[in-house]
């Protein structure tokens, strides 16, 4: 069983498109995070949200705490925007993250 | 800037020997992690520590050993090599606790094959 759900596993894009990345989460979380890998395997925090939304850019993070669900979406996507994103969920009885799988997105110039 | 620093980026070591793996963190971070990534699986909890010298069990612990001496370093250990463990290993901190909003941070990865 999968603590965190996200979805598409995979997704093409072209340059410009607006795309949409979702993440389930089952457990009880205290931040939802958002994290991005590039080929290469470093990994950075772009979001963490423990309620509404926020904007960085031309990234914009959601989360309905009630439906226990969170988007990541990309204005205008860009071939750099291509990476693996992950969405991971840290428990609210402390100290323990839980990750999805991650979706990996190319976009195609 | 902070850091997670990992020793070995890269690291080929044959079936049977003892492989360390060092990270070392800058942000006074109470806890710290280990996991291994492969293709379809994700990210997977080898073992935590949330202070010195102390220790959780994750996911995927055997065949894996930590150490945590000092609150900024956290090492793992693979005390017999196998070419299952051939992987990428990501070491991660955190502040501790209960708060909201603790940031992860993580290393660059380490790629070990075992051979």
């Amino acid at each position: 069983k999968n603590e965190v759900e996200q979805s598409p596993q995979n997704l093409t894009a072209q340059e410009g498109e607006f795309i949409t990345i979702n993440c389930s989460y089952s457990v009880g979380i205290s931040a939802l995070h958002w994290l991005q890998q590039h080929p290469g395997g470093g990994i950075v925090s772009l979001f963490m949200l423990s309620s509404g939304k926020k904007k960085h850019g031309r990234l914009i993070a959601t989360i309905n705490i009630q439906e226990k669900h969170s988007s990541l979406h990309i204005t205008a996507s860009h071939p750099r925007d291509s990476a693996v994103y992950i969405c991971a969920a840290y428990s609210n009885t402390g100290n323990q993250f839980y990750f999805g799988t991650g979706t990996s997105l190319t976009v195609i110039p | 800037d902070v850091k997670v620093t990992q020793s070995s980026r890269y690291l080929v070591k044959r079936t049977g020997e003892k492989v360390f793996l060092e990270c070392v963190q800058d942000m006074d971070h109470e806890n710290m992690f280990w996991y291994r990534q492969d293709p379809g699986l994700g990210l997977r909890l080898i073992y935590f520590s949330y202070d010195v010298k102390m220790k959780e069990k994750g996911d995927i612990p055997e065949g894996y050993s930590v150490s945590r001496e000092k609150k900024e370093r956290f090492s793992l250990i693979l005390e017999s090599a196998s070419t299952n463990q051939t992987s990428m290993y990501l070491c991660a901190s955190s502040l501790g606790g209960k708060r909201t909003g603790n940031t992860i941070y993580f290393g660059e990865g380490s790629w070990l094959t075992v051979v």
